[in-house]
C-alpha cells in the first residue's frame, strides 16, 4: 500500500522559514517524479513544484519558485518542502503527491498556519 | 503558463442524474489531463488520467473524454458518495495548473 505520510507543519510567524517532510512507503521510491501541491483554506488547488527521480530536474510554479524549495533523499524515502519568508497568503494545507499520470496519490496534507 | 477553467463552479443534482463537468485549457495540451475528486476534508484523488482513462480502482460511472483544449468528466447514475468537488488538471506544460474545481451537492 502506498503511503505518503507528510510532517513538520503548525503555527508559525510571519516571515520565519520551515522545512516540510513527507514520508514515503509501499513504492519503489527512487522510480517516481515526487512534488509538492497546496490548498489554502476553503480554495482550490495550486501546484508548487515537483523534482525528478534523481534530483537533476525540479520544476516549480514560477510565481511560487523563490519561496519554496523541493528536495528528496532517496535513501531515507522522504521528500522535503523548504518554505522561506512565510506570510499570511502562505497559510494552507501542504499535500505531498506522487506523479505519475497526473498525481496518483497524495498524502494526508498537514496544516501550516502563519500568524503572530 | 496554461489557464484552466471549469464550468459550472458549483452543481446541484439528484441521485441516479448523469452530471457533466467542463474543463477548458487556454491552449491544446494535447490529451495531458487528469481529473480528481475531494471530498469534504480529504485529499484529493485521482479519478481520470490522460483525459479518458480511468484510474484503478475507479467507478466504471466516470469517464473522461475531450481534445485540444476542452474536456468533461462524466458521471452517470450519481451516487450519494460522489458529493465532493472535482478538478481538473493539466500536465502536458509547467507549471501543471489546476481547474479552479466545481462543487458537486446533491439536489
Amino acid at each position: 500500500e502506498v503511503k505518503l505520510v507528510e510532517s513538520g507543519g503548525g503555527l508559525v510567524q510571519p516571515g520565519r522559514s520551515l522545512k516540510l517532510s513527507c514520508a514515503a512507503s509501499g513504492f519503489s521510491f527512487n522510480d517516481y517524479w515526487m512534488g509538492w501541491v497546496r490548498q489554502a483554506p476553503g480554495k482550490g488547488l495550486e501546484w508548487i513544484g515537483e523534482i525528478n527521480q534523481d534530483s537533476s530536474t525540479i520544476n516549480y510554479t514560477p510565481s511560487l519558485k523563490d519561496k519554496f524549495t523541493i528536495s528528496r533523499d532517496n535513501a531515507q524515502n522522504t521528500l522535503y518542502l523548504q518554505v522561506n519568508k512565510l506570510g499570511s497568503e502562505d497559510t494552507a494545507i501542504y499535500y505531498c503527491a506522487r506523479h505519475a499520470m497526473g498525481i496518483d496519490d497524495w498524502g494526508h496534507g498537514v496544516m501550516v498556519t502563519v500568524s503572530s | 503558463d496554461i489557464q484552466m477553467t471549469q464550468s459550472p463552479a458549483s452543481l446541484s443534482a439528484s441521485l441516479g442524474e448523469t452530471v457533466t463537468i467542463e474543463c477548458r485549457a487556454s491552449e491544446d495540451i494535447y490529451n495531458g489531463l487528469a481529473w480528481y475528486q475531494q471530498k469534504p476534508g480529504k485529499s484529493p484523488q485521482l479519478l481520470i488520467y490522460n483525459a479518458d482513462n480511468l484510474h484503478t480502482g475507479v467507478p466504471s460511472r466516470f469517464s473522461g473524454s475531450g481534445s485540444g483544449t476542452q474536456y468533461s468528466l462524466k458521471i452517470n447514475s450519481l451516487q450519494s458518495e460522489d458529493v465532493a468537488s472535482y478538478f481538473c488538471q493539466q500536465y502536458y506544460s509547467y507549471p501543471h495548473t489546476f481547474g479552479p474545481g466545481t462543487k458537486l451537492e446533491l439536489k
